[in-house]
């Protein structure tokens, strides 16, 4: 079974508007991170936003928000008020356990298109 | 965030030589690293975890005598491409973590002839 499942292969969203991405995971560990993470057409990975399993509170970086489900296992990226340069893959990754050390396993990713 | 560079970022190559790809931690001390391979429209595939002072551990797949992965101090880590074919073309990227977060380099994007 896949850990990390991205069910949305392209978004389409009109700028200014708010578009959701899905993430669901799976994972038998009580200790987890879950991260979001844009690529734009240059290639560079750029860290958005970061969940801890045990955070009670979804976290949120200015215009990203993270809505996290924790009994169903999802971990939606928000984007508020889209911009023309929100357009990017988006990957969803997670992370089992508390230690840096521990690898990511990746999600197959959206891609993003904002429409002006 | 923290910085994380990566050298070079592009290379070409003829095939049957070695290609060797830095990964640095700009700004705090990594023991342990990450190189991911990535192709055209996929997702990143972790190759290994660098440890430093100690051997890499690969992903199962991945040919440790193929991609040689040193971790000499606790700011570089790097992987070097023997023998390259075409079929090693891609874009390889590495990652660390000063705290919870991974942070990425901007990638090596590799292309052989």
């Amino acid at each position: 079974a896949q850990k990390i499942t991205q069910t949305q292969p392209g978004m389409f969203v009109q700028e200014k508007e708010a578009v959701t991405l899905d993430c669901t995971y799976d994972t038998s560990d009580q200790s987890y991170g879950l991260f979001w993470y844009k690529q734009p057409s240059s290639g560079e990975m750029i860290f958005l936003i970061y969940q801890g399993s045990y955070d009670e509170q979804n976290a949120t970086e200015g215009r990203y928000s993270l809505n996290f489900q924790k009994a169903r296992k999802s971990a939606n990226l928000v984007i508020s008020a889209s911009q023309l340069g929100d357009s990017a893959m988006y990957f969803c990754a997670m992370r089992e356990g508390e230690d840096s050390s521990y690898k990511l396993i990746f999600g197959s990713g959206t891609r993003l298109l904002v429409r002006p | 965030g923290a910085v994380v560079s990566q050298h070079p970022s592009w290379v070409i190559c003829k095939s049957g030589t070695s290609v060797k790809i830095e990964c640095r931690s700009l700004d705090f001390q990594a023991t342990t690293m990450f190189w991911y391979r990535q192709f055209p429209k996929q997702s990143l595939m972790l190759m290994a975890t660098s440890n430093e002072g100690s051997k890499a551990t690969y992903e199962q797949g991945v040919e440790k005598d193929k991609f040689l992965i040193n971790h000499a101090s606790l700011t570089l880590s790097t992987l070097t491409v023997t023998s390259a074919h075409p079929e090693d073309s891609s874009f390889y990227i590495c990652s660390a973590s000063p705290e919870e977060t991974q942070y990425f380099g901007p990638g090596t994007r590799l292309l052989v002839l």
